[in-house]
Order: structure tokens, then sequence, then C-alpha cells
């Protein structure tokens, strides 16, 4: 079975740091993996998706990676901001089912 | 263009009670998912519609129906709510397999 799983589940750092948030993931058949911001109370936005045959997105200071032979996805913000603290969670579809498995997130806080 | 609507966006119900969580989405998406979110565990998928005319169980459906009504709506029923239904229900959509999906801004249901 799927499993996808972030670490740490919370993160808190200061303004102008560049940081990683990790998405591990069990079944190496992945088809997309996709990047989400929740902000409290609110629904999911989509950041970056990276299909299978790509090994990473870009947009803005947002940066995706993808390594099926590890079984992770890293993104990386750049030059942090106090409006980037939100829960960041990944999903991953394995080939064929059309179905996301998504990680529990991690909380990130930038403080000011 | 709206996205994704969901309504209502607040409900409480009492324990045998019956309600419908309605979505539409006007992207012309094919592809429409309900899913629940609850502390600790993430979002977990409670049904989806690959296409128009079809729909599969995810990861929870029990005590769950789905009606694709058109392309642009999805419906989810709850015929008899309990407390373990509390959450917040997300519906999604996308054009298909490969694609980003999109999240409406939640219903959050409550039932005593």
């Amino acid at each position: 079975k799927q499993e996808v799983t972030q670490i740490p589940a919370a993160l808190s750092v200061p303004e102008g740091e560049n940081l990683v948030l990790n998405c591990s993931f069990t079944d190496s058949a992945i088809y997309n993996l996709q990047w989400f911001r929740q902000d409290p109370g609110k629904g999911l936005t989509s950041l970056l998706l990276i299909q299978s045959s790509q090994r990473e997105q870009t947009s803005g200071r947002l940066n995706a990676s993808l390594d099926k032979s590890s079984g992770r996805s890293t993104l990386y913000i750049a030059a942090s901001q106090p409006g980037d603290s939100a829960t960041y969670l990944c999903a991953a579809e394995r080939s064929g089912t059309y179905k996301y498995i998504f990680g529990t997130g991690t909380r990130l806080k930038v403080l000011a | 263009n709206a996205g994704v609507t969901q309504t209502p966006k607040f409900q409480v119900l009492k324990t045998g009670q019956s309600m419908t969580l309605q979505c539409a989405q006007d992207m012309n998406h094919n592809s429409m998912y309900w899913y629940r979110q609850d502390p600790g565990m993430g979002l977990r998928l409670i049904y989806y519609s690959a296409s128009e005319g079809t729909t599969d169980k995810g990861e929870v459906p029990n005590g769950y129906n789905v009606s694709r009504l058109n392309k642009r709506e999805f419906s989810l029923r709850l015929e008899s709510a309990a407390p373990s239904q509390t959450s917040v229900y997300f519906c999604a959509s996308r054009i298909g397999s490969n694609y980003e999906q999109y999240f409406g801004p939640g219903t959050r249901l409550t039932v005593t």
C-alpha cells in the first residue's frame, strides 16, 4: 500500500532563510507528485506538479524535485517570508490509479 | 471562473440525519474527487469520478454515496450521519490523469 510521509510535522524558521520540505513515498511506480499549500481554515492551493517523466519544477521562489529511485520529493523555498507560513502537503499518484495519496503535511511558520 | 465551488460551507447534523454536499466546477474538467480531512489523518479519498458517467470508491467510502450529475457537478451524500463523519470535506477536480488537481474551499460538517 502506498504511504506518503512528511517530516518534520512542524518547522519554524526566521525570515529570509532558505528551507527544504521533505516528502517520502513507498511506491516507486509514482505517476505524479503534487505539492499544495493550505492556509488555516482554507482549501488547498496547488503549488507545483511534477510528472513522472520530470525531475523538477520551478515557480518563483519554489522548486520541487522528484527522485523516484529513492522515493523522495523535496520542496525548496528560497528567501522565506512570513507570508509563506502555512501547511504544505504533498500527494503522490500511482500510475494508472487516478488516485492521490496525501501526506499529513508540514506546518511551516516563518518568523518576522 | 469560479473554479471549484462547494455548498454548504458549514453544516451541523444530528446522528441519523441525511444530507447532500454539492460540488461544481466550471473548468471543463473530466475528473472529480471527494476527500475528507481529519486532524492527524491528512486527506483521505472517499470517492472519485475519473470521467462523466463513472464513479469509484476511494480509501474510505463506507457511509457515503456519490452522484456524478453531469460533467460539472459531483455530489456526496450521507444517508445516515454518524459522529465519526464529523470532518472537513473537500471536492477537487482536474482535466484528467497527469494534470493538477484543484480544490474547493471545503465544507465543515459536525455530526452531534
